[in-house]
């Protein structure tokens, strides 16, 4: 099975800051990669996938890069309503795994 | 406008069952796979299971393989997972996503429910 590491596992910012979080899997997945922000008591919501596609009606100051085995997601400019935990999700023949997440906090 | 919304959760003893519905609208849930993705009480996010339009294929994460079964009814818009032999560590909120077309990952999840096992 395909594992998923993220670093760092939290990151205390300011807004305005720029921010990058990677996720690394254990063999290669192409493209084949999502990213996802989650706040508190809230449903997942999908902001890159393709490793780097933006999903419709997301910020452009989020942007994923990456293939193979490691994947950046950026946020160029925090906003208050940016602070959340983000998850990368990779898909390898339909099984899907989560990374363990990244908490993005106010410094 | 998409919606799913999840309804089936509850409090169960360890090795009961339980099922669990999705009822989706706003699409043509025919046209998409689906999945279950659930979350441990201040855990990260796991993905349980997915299964094609027509439910001929479907796949499970390992810890649910042989106890959960995803199935789907076409013309009721609605998803499914039958949760049997219940244990502590399935614990979680489950929500039920939308897969992505031609990508994957999921681009539309419901709020999901809460799903607690214990005596």
């Amino acid at each position: 099975d395909i594992q998923m590491t993220q670093s760092p596992s939290s990151v205390s910012a300011s807004v305005g800051d720029r921010v990058t979080i990677t996720c690394r899997a254990s063999q290669g997945i192409s493209s084949w990669l999502a990213w996802y922000q989650q706040k508190p008591g809230k449903a997942p919501k999908l902001l890159i996938y393709a490793a780097s596609s933006l999903q419709s009606g997301v910020p452009s100051r989020f942007s994923g890069s990456g293939s193979g085995t490691d994947f950046t997601l950026t946020i160029s400019s925090l906003q208050p309503e940016d602070f959340a935990t983000y998850y990368c999700q990779q898909a390898n023949s339909l099984i899907f795994t989560f990374g363990p997440g990244t908490k993005v906090d106010i410094k | 406008e998409v919606q799913l919304v999840e309804s089936g959760g509850g409090l169960v003893q360890p090795g009961g069952s339980l099922r669990l519905s999705c009822a989706a609208s706003g699409f043509t849930f025919s046209s998409y796979w689906m999945s279950w993705v659930r979350q441990a009480p201040g855990k990260g996010l796991e993905w349980v299971a997915n299964i094609k339009q027509d439910g001929s294929e479907k796949y499970y994460v390992d810890s649910v393989k042989g106890r959960f079964t995803i199935s789907r009814d076409n013309a009721k818009n609605s998803l499914y997972l039958q949760m049997n032999s219940l244990r502590a560590e399935d614990t979680a909120v489950y929500y039920c996503a939308r897969n992505k077309r031609w990508q994957l990952s999921l681009d539309y999840w419901g709020q999901g429910t809460l799903v607690t096992v214990s005596s």
